[in-house]
């Protein structure tokens, strides 16, 4: 039931894109993106409701493909500050059941 | 506005020991949360507050685990005991809609 993400881990320079994907096996409600620095507390960034929703603000933008239960994170010429762990948290249709996603290791270097 | 309150912050005991924490969630937000974070892994849902009335402890080993959120607002997880795989980071969260949460800084526990 855990969304799995891939990559599990990416290094970028200054500047660079990056994409990350998160895909449930079950059927999905809602998928939520959130980002968390090294010994802190997951900050939330954007929850996607509709199928084929794309949201975004500033370089950080996601959408949501809900016939494959999939959701990217686009992160566009990225900054220092991007580094940390990211995590896609689903929402089934089901039930309130929400499931956080594996996590990817963003690191931006100079 | 003030965010999430946790405390304590950090808890060093030893295997067979109880525990407790504390968390005081956003004023008005009626959904609270505990999650357990393993270092490297996202964080697992243990339990899940509407109001003062859970709504889901599927993932809270019962056994040993227990929450209680009196009035409404603050809220207590306890372990009792403690094993060694307790060890993590446990996080508290509100939110207002029941979508988005707001994480308080988290409590790392160390089980010895």
């Amino acid at each position: 039931q855990q969304p799995v993400q891939s990559p599990q881990a990416v290094i970028l320079r200054e500047g660079e894109d990056a994409v990350i994907n998160c895909s449930s096996s079950k059927a999905l409600y809602s998928v939520h993106w959130y980002r968390q620095k090294h010994g802190e507390a997951p900050v939330f960034l954007m929850i996607l409701l509709k199928g084929g929703e794309q949201k975004g603000h500033d370089k950080i933008s996601a959408s949501f493909n809900e016939k494959k239960q999939q959701s990217s994170l686009y992160l566009t010429a990225s900054q220092l500050s991007y580094s940390g762990t990211y995590f896609c948290g689903t929402e089934g249709r089901t039930g309130n059941q929400f499931y956080f996603g594996t996590g990817t290791s963003l690191t931006v270097i100079p | 506005e003030a965010g999430v309150a946790q405390s304590p912050r950090y808890k060093i005991i030893e295997k067979r020991q109880s525990v407790a924490f504390w968390c005081n969630p956003i004023s008005g937000h009626a959904t609270l949360y505990w999650y357990q974070q393993i270092l490297g892994q996202g964080p697992k849902l243990l339990i899940q507050f509407q109001n003062n009335g859970v709504v889901d402890d599927s993932q809270l080993p019962k056994d040993r685990f227990s929450a209680e959120r009196l009035k409404g607002v603050d809220s207590t997880l306890k372990i009792q005991p403690a094993k060694l795989e307790d060890s993590a980071v446990y996080l508290c969260a509100s939110s207002l809609s029941g979508r988005d949460k707001f994480f308080g800084p988290g409590t790392r526990l160390t089980v010895l």
